[in-house]
């Protein structure tokens, strides 16, 4: 049972490149979500899924797209990156509890 | 709109000393309440949560209280040791998929 994956786990970027970060989850959740972490900082939602098929803007959406492939697996885009998006990214599913998936951590030069 | 105040921000403690963080909710229709402990360079792990029919929670050195009426609840740790260092947030939920985190408090054991 590996719970949430994500890949890659780093990434550096340059300034409008794209990219997509994968997320997928093996605990049969139906809820999925992406949040980003600035240095030092909290957690803040990007996009959420409350069920396959299903997707919400969170609090900080814009730069981003997301796509629920199906249950298991929940991506999310850059079309163009921006310094600005240089975090951490983390997926995270849930039931009710959401659990986390390591991380992705991505520099956009 | 719905928000979630964690304070202290900071908190430096020695060891084996009791360390104490609070939550404040503001929608009242809350009714989940996880803690996460997140050490540095990693994922956001669950330590202990409670539900809005609990009064408190204990699990080893980590308890959890609940005010439901004063809407805030509070994360205590006793006897706390080096490996509690780390950053602790609470969040807030109303039962469906979304939480509302708080803004995180960095603790410190001092051996």
């Amino acid at each position: 049972n590996a719970g949430v994956t994500q890949t890659p786990k780093f990434q550096v970027l340059k300034t409008g490149q794209s990219m997509t970060l994968q997320c997928a989850q093996d605990m049969n959740h139906n809820s999925m979500y992406w949040y980003r972490q600035d240095p030092g900082m909290g957690l803040r939602l990007i996009y959420y899924s409350a069920s396959e098929g299903t997707t919400d803007k969170g609090e900080v959406p814009n730069g981003y797209n997301v796509s629920r492939l199906n249950k298991r697996e929940f991506s999310l885009r850059l079309e163009s990156a921006a310094p600005s998006q240089t975090s951490v990214y983390f997926c995270a599913s849930s039931v009710e509890t959401q659990y986390f998936g390591p991380g992705t951590r991505l520099l956009v030069l | 709109g719905e928000n979630v105040e964690q304070h202290p921000s900071t908190l430096s403690v020695q060891e084996g000393d009791s360390a104490v963080i609070k939550c404040t909710y503001s929608d009242s229709a809350s009714n989940y309440f996880p803690w996460y402990k997140q050490e540095l360079g990693k994922r956001p792990q669950l330590i202990i949560d409670i539900r809005s029919n609990v009064g408190e929670k204990k699990d080893q050195r980590i308890a959890v209280t609940l005010n439901k009426t004063a809407k805030h609840f509070s994360l205590h740790i006793t006897e706390t040791q080096p490996e509690d260092s780390a950053v602790y947030f609470c969040a807030a939920s109303k039962g469906t998929y979304k939480y509302i985190f708080g803004t995180g408090t960095r603790l410190k054991v001092l051996a």
